[in-house]
């Protein structure tokens, strides 16, 4: 079945350590691929979004992320983990190549912990 | 400020009773979405428009309507809620289409007894 999958469910860290969530795909085209990010009580903020081009992609907070057409991933890092990362993080697709402008299609959600 | 507005916030209500969440925006956005978050399932998208008098169904549409008469407002309709329809409840817009940056509201806790 086409699906967006965040295989980490909940993933816990130590402050300053790196920080890698994992994003797949499985759609027949490359859709646009997205990073939102919740904050306990709050709604979701776009940290970084990939159409084409440079497949490493810069965003707010420090993230970044890579996409990888071969693995179908767009995996979302952080060198370095600050308290404040501690959320739940939210990759996204829209299938532009199918004609879907409407629809934004998301994971199931990986929550990120972080240790003092 | 530019915002997304929800009300209420939170509801708790019985099944079968129609209910109306608010959704508006100041930003001029073309384009307005709803989606339910639930445990383990992420966010799904129950409707969309992307332009006033235009919607269109997202993937988890079953007991919901919308309208859009107005380009700042996009209102969420369960005509007979029941307890399945028990979630928190986020609206969103954006400037043209779903691809564009997604701009959420406070979300709606619903629960349905």
């Amino acid at each position: 079945a086409q699906s967006v999958t965040q295989p980490d469910i909940h993933i816990t860290v130590s402050e300053g350590a790196s920080l890698e969530l994992r994003c797949n795909y499985s759609y027949g085209a490359t859709p646009y691929l997205f990073w939102y990010v919740q904050s306990p009580g709050q709604g979701l903020q776009l940290l970084l979004k990939y159409f084409s081009g440079d497949t490493l992609v810069q965003g707010i907070k420090g993230f970044e992320a890579e996409f990888k057409r071969s693995q179908s991933s767009f995996n979302l890092r952080k060198p370095s983990v600050h308290w404040s990362d501690a959320a739940e993080y939210f990759c996204a697709v829209v299938l532009i190549e199918l004609g879907d402008t409407g629809k934004l299609i998301f994971g199931q959600g990986t929550t990120l912990q972080v240790k003092p | 400020e530019a915002q997304v507005t929800q009300n209420p916030r939170y509801l708790i209500t019985v099944t079968g009773k129609k209910l109306t969440v608010t959704c508006s925006q100041n930003m001029n956005h073309e384009y307005m979405s709803w989606y339910r978050q639930d445990p383990g399932l992420g966010l799904r998208q129950i409707y969309y428009s992307m332009n006033v008098e235009v919607t269109d169904k997202g993937d988890v549409p079953e007991g919901y309507k919308v309208s859009r008469k107005e380009k700042r407002n996009f209102p969420l309709i369960l005509e007979s809620p029941s307890p399945n329809q028990t979630s928190l409840y986020f609206c969103a817009s954006s400037l043209y289409l779903a691809h564009y940056e997604q701009y959420f509201g406070p979300g709606t806790r619903l629960t349905v007894t």
